[in-house]
């Protein structure tokens, strides 16, 4: 089964960019079936939806219109990974990021699962 | 921005009783809805897509109903285990998926 793990820095000084990467085990995130993607909760707060990838070919992704300046996902498909950068990180960033796959069903219906363990990213100088 | 509201907030019960949490959507998202259970220092799992569909490996006694603006996650018989937090979530739109603020499910 697909298994999803996020690695990265736990600290960031503000204004500073951060890489966090996940690992797919079980399945190639190149596959035409699935779209790849990030979310992430700060401490005691609710989800939020940062964006979705496709690496399929050409590949698409789609940011939440919140946050489109100061993210991007990428893929290093040799290695079954992608990464999410965050550009000009201030406290308001500090959460816990998780990765997660995008399965389609019947139609345009779909959802996410599985999910990564989350990795804690604290904003600090 | 597609909203979604959770209600209520926050919940207590009791082992074996019946719960029942909403959702609602600003505007019609047909069944695009699925709800997922977090545990605390854990990642969120999915219970249910597609509004109504159990997701493989979920006890039966999860269940979730609607379409259009009103939906709801029905527990029937509370089980130690199902105390958590609930969000929804739609994914209507991919350009602008959005959860809810959560349901917090404690012990009475």
């Amino acid at each position: 089964q697909v298994q999803l793990q996020e690695s990265g820095p736990g600290l960031v000084k503000p204004s500073e960019t951060l890489s966090l990467t996940c690992t797919v085990s079980g399945g190639s995130i190149s596959s035409s079936s699935y779209y790849w993607g990030w979310i992430r909760q700060p401490p005691g707060k609710g989800l939020e939806w940062i964006g979705i990838a496709s690496f399929y070919y050409s590949g698409r992704t789609y940011y939440n219109p919140s946050l489109k300046s100061q993210v991007s996902i990428s893929a290093d498909t040799s290695n079954n990974q992608f990464s999410l950068k965050v550009t000009s990180m201030t406290a308001a960033d500090t959460a816990v990021y998780y990765c997660a796959r995008i399965t389609y069903g019947s139609g345009t219906q779909n959802w996410f699962d599985p999910w990564g363990q989350g990795a804690l990213v604290t904003v600090s100088s | 921005d597609i909203q979604m509201t959770q209600s209520p907030s926050s919940l207590s019960a009791s082992v074996g009783d019946r719960v029942t949490i909403t959702c609602r959507a600003s505007q019609s998202i047909s069944t695009f809805l699925n709800w997922y259970q977090q545990k605390p220092g854990k990642a969120p799992k999915l219970l249910i897509y597609s509004a109504s569909n159990l997701q493989s490996g979920v006890p039966s006694r999860f269940s979730g109903s609607g379409s259009g603006t009103d939906f709801s996650l029905t527990i029937t018989g509370l089980h130690p285990e199902d105390f958590a937090t609930y969000y929804c979530q739609q994914s209507y739109t991919t350009l602008a998926i959005t959860f809810g603020q959560g349901t917090r499910l404690e012990s009475k």
